[in-house]
């Protein structure tokens, strides 16, 4: 199956606090998962990626762990601010031939002061 | 460095009329391109990918069609658009290994 499961839907946290997004997959053919970052009206941007042969990536204050047993990877963002409200949707790709990206429905993040 | 563009960023058209959207490459060549719907407050659908000129492949049937006629040109296009063909279509490209671009998106809205 194809299919990418994303939660929450959406996500209040306060500033200084940590926001944290869940994904899972079925098909374990997955080898590539990416987050994008989307801003209102704007395209979305590659934000951190990771191959299932780490369990963690991290890069400034965003953190991907990779569970390949439980077929779950999460996005963390510490220190959350203000300026990461947006949406974010986790991906998953098979094979670095493959021209698919399955996402994730999205997880709308609102940082409140 | 690479860039991709996409025209117009808006646009506003009735249904029955045609559509043309534009999506350009600059910095590489041979990219793989990707045309993505993304409805208001919905994730995003693949509609077409391209892996060379000529080559096109549609993921989701309907009144939508892609053509690439040069090597960093991505075009979409209708014969008559319905309602349902407004949203947020977003051009896409990478270089055959897994990251992918997005552009800025140009948002349709039928009347």
């Amino acid at each position: 199956q194809q299919q990418v499961k994303q939660s929450p839907q959406s996500l209040i946290v306060q500033k200084g606090g940590i926001s944290i997004i869940n994904c899972a997959y079925e098909n374990t053919a997955f080898d590539y998962f990416p987050w994008y970052q989307q801003f209102p009206g704007k395209g979305p941007a590659l934000l951190i990626a990771i191959r299932p042969d780490v369990s963690e990536k991290k890069e400034g204050r965003f953190t991907i762990s990779f569970n390949k047993s439980a077929k779950q990877f999460s996005l963390h963002i510490m220190d959350s601010q203000p300026g990461d409200s947006a949406t974010y949707f986790c991906a998953a790709q098979s094979g670095a031939g493959s021209y698919q990206l399955t996402f994730g429905k999205g997880t709308k993040l609102s940082v409140i002061p | 460095s690479q860039t991709i563009h996409q025209w117009p960023a808006t646009l506003v058209q009735p249904v029955g009329s045609p559509l043309s959207l534009e999506c350009t490459v600059e910095g590489t060549s041979n990219p793989n391109l990707y045309w993505y719907r993304q409805a208001a407050g919905r994730g995003l659908q693949l509609l077409f990918y391209s892996v060379g000129i000529g080559q096109i492949s549609s993921e989701v049937p309907q009144n939508l069609s892609a053509s690439r006629p040069q090597d960093r040109q991505f075009i979409l296009s209708s014969k008559k658009l319905l309602l349902s063909d407004s949203g947020f279509y977003l051009c896409a490209w990478n270089n055959g290994l897994y990251e992918q671009y997005f552009g800025p998106g140009t948002r349709l809205t039928v009347t």
